[in-house]
């Protein structure tokens, strides 16, 4: 099973900023917090990882609040390339699981 | 540094035949892991190799093995393929960190 819930889909225009919510319930002490990219017949992609409050690198932003039963994951002024599944996922110990993702599409 | 490559890209097999793939971890990875990606089921995690041994284990059946060299390549074997299996499978690697980076896939088909 799934350890994190986020929104199976949203859209967006291009030059606009996407913020993507992941509820981490069951979120370990000793876990990270991961977001990773995938395009169609592609392996995901890392994006960014953090523990705790702000984390920001030339692709996206990863805000985490003090309780980390959430993440958001924020990409400035996204393009059509940006056209993906995000995943988010809580990384630590020996098994990943990845949840359903959400699909962003970008519209022009 | 050359990314997790993963042998062969494309495969077709017919049902009851047998299926090894391969996947080459990131130098100085010592960590493999392989998921199985379907359009009904999304990412499912398999097993992951550390180091040789056998880790942790996904709920796949017994038809799905794997391996891993003292090199740190990975194999993976489906034995009595079923239609159900066919799909993208990906290996991904990792040093001791959590960041894994996943390579492009092999896609199975099974006829």
């Amino acid at each position: 099973l799934a350890k994190t819930t986020q929104p199976i889909s949203m859209d967006s225009y291009e030059g606009q900023e996407v913020n993507i919510t992941c509820s981490h319930n069951n979120i370990a002490t000793n876990d990270y917090i991961t977001w990773h990219q995938q395009f169609p017949s592609q392996g995901p992609r890392f994006i960014i990882q953090g523990y705790k409050t702000k984390v920001t690198n030339e692709v996206a932003s990863l805000f985490i609040p003090a309780d980390r039963k959430s993440s958001t994951l924020s990409l400035p002024r996204v393009s059509l390339s940006d056209t993906a599944v995000y995943y988010c996922l809580d990384t630590g110990g020996f098994k990943t699981i990845f949840g359903a993702g959400t699909r962003l599409f970008v519209k022009a | 540094k050359a990314g997790v490559t993963q042998t062969p890209r494309y495969l077709i097999k017919t049902r009851g035949q047998q299926v090894t793939l391969s996947c080459s971890p990131i130098s100085g990875h010592r960590s493999v892991s392989w998921y199985q990606q379907t359009p009904g089921q999304g990412l499912q995690f398999l097993f992951e190799y550390f180091s040789e041994t056998q880790r942790n284990k996904g709920n796949f059946p017994g038809r799905f093995s794997g391996r891993q060299f003292s090199n740190s390549r990975s194999e993976m074997n489906v034995s009595t393929l079923e239609l159900g299996d066919s799909a993208l499978y990906l290996c991904a690697s990792k040093m001791e960190t959590y960041e894994q980076y996943f390579g492009p896939g092999t896609r199975l088909t099974v006829t």
